[in-house]
């Protein structure tokens, strides 16, 4: 079965600090990964995914993440963090060409101080 | 173009009644999954949807089912409801590329 680690369930930063949110997952087959995120009081909305080619991918708002293969890892990243930028950011995969839904991480709360 | 839309919002039940929750998926998504969000168990796979057909089921009792019409909007239902069926229930529509688009979510009080 899989799974999905997100291993800071709160982080609390200042304003443009840099961020790093670890995802670590367990799949043996080939997946699809995604970031999504949170913000207090709406929707989930998709950060990035990745599906193939290019590990580094970018997604909205500046953020960026990393597959790393060898680490079963898609860590998140954003150079400089914003006060708007608090939200829950959920690490989340599923297989790749397959029928089933996403297995979710447990979730990771960020809140940027001003 | 108009996102997911799920009614209703907000409601409450008491124990051993039953819901039944709507989901309309984007314009052209023909794949409907739901999720159940809980702030112990976070984020969990109910089942998917795809041209009426369930795809896919997750790990929860039979109580919990759902369908979806010719026309891709999709319903669940909870049959005898517990007070841990308390939650935030997610649907989310499923683009050509494999990404999902959420709604905002039918949040379920059960007394």
């Amino acid at each position: 079965a899989q799974s999905v680690s997100q291993h800071n369930h709160h982080v609390i930063l200042s304003e443009a600090a840099s961020l790093e949110l670890g995802c670590n997952y367990s799949y043996g087959g080939t997946v699809n990964l995604f970031w999504y995120v949170q913000y207090p009081g709406q929707h989930l909305q998709l950060l990035l995914k990745y599906f193939s080619g290019d590990p580094l991918v970018k997604g909205i708002k500046g953020f960026e993440a990393e597959f790393i293969k060898s680490k079963f890892s898609f860590n998140l990243r954003k150079p400089s963090v914003q006060w708007s930028d608090t939200a829950e950011y959920f690490c989340a995969v599923n297989q790749r060409g397959g029928a089933d839904g996403l297995t979710f991480g447990k979730g990771t709360h960020l809140i940027i101080q001003p | 173009k108009a996102g997911v839309t799920q009614t209703p919002r907000y409601l409450i039940k008491t124990r051993g009644q039953q819901v039944t929750l709507s989901c309309s998926p984007i314009s052209g998504h023909r794949s409907v999954s739901w999720y159940q969000q809980t702030p112990g168990q976070g984020l969990q796979f109910l089942f998917e949807y795809f041209s009426e057909t369930q795809r896919n089921k997750g790990n929860f009792p039979g109580r919990f089912s759902g369908r979806q019409f010719s026309n891709s909007r999709s319903e669940m239902n909870v049959s005898t409801l517990e007070l841990g069926d308390s939650a935030l229930y997610l649907c989310a529509s499923r683009a050509g590329t494999g990404e999902l688009f959420f709604g905002e979510g039918s949040r379920l009080t059960v007394l």
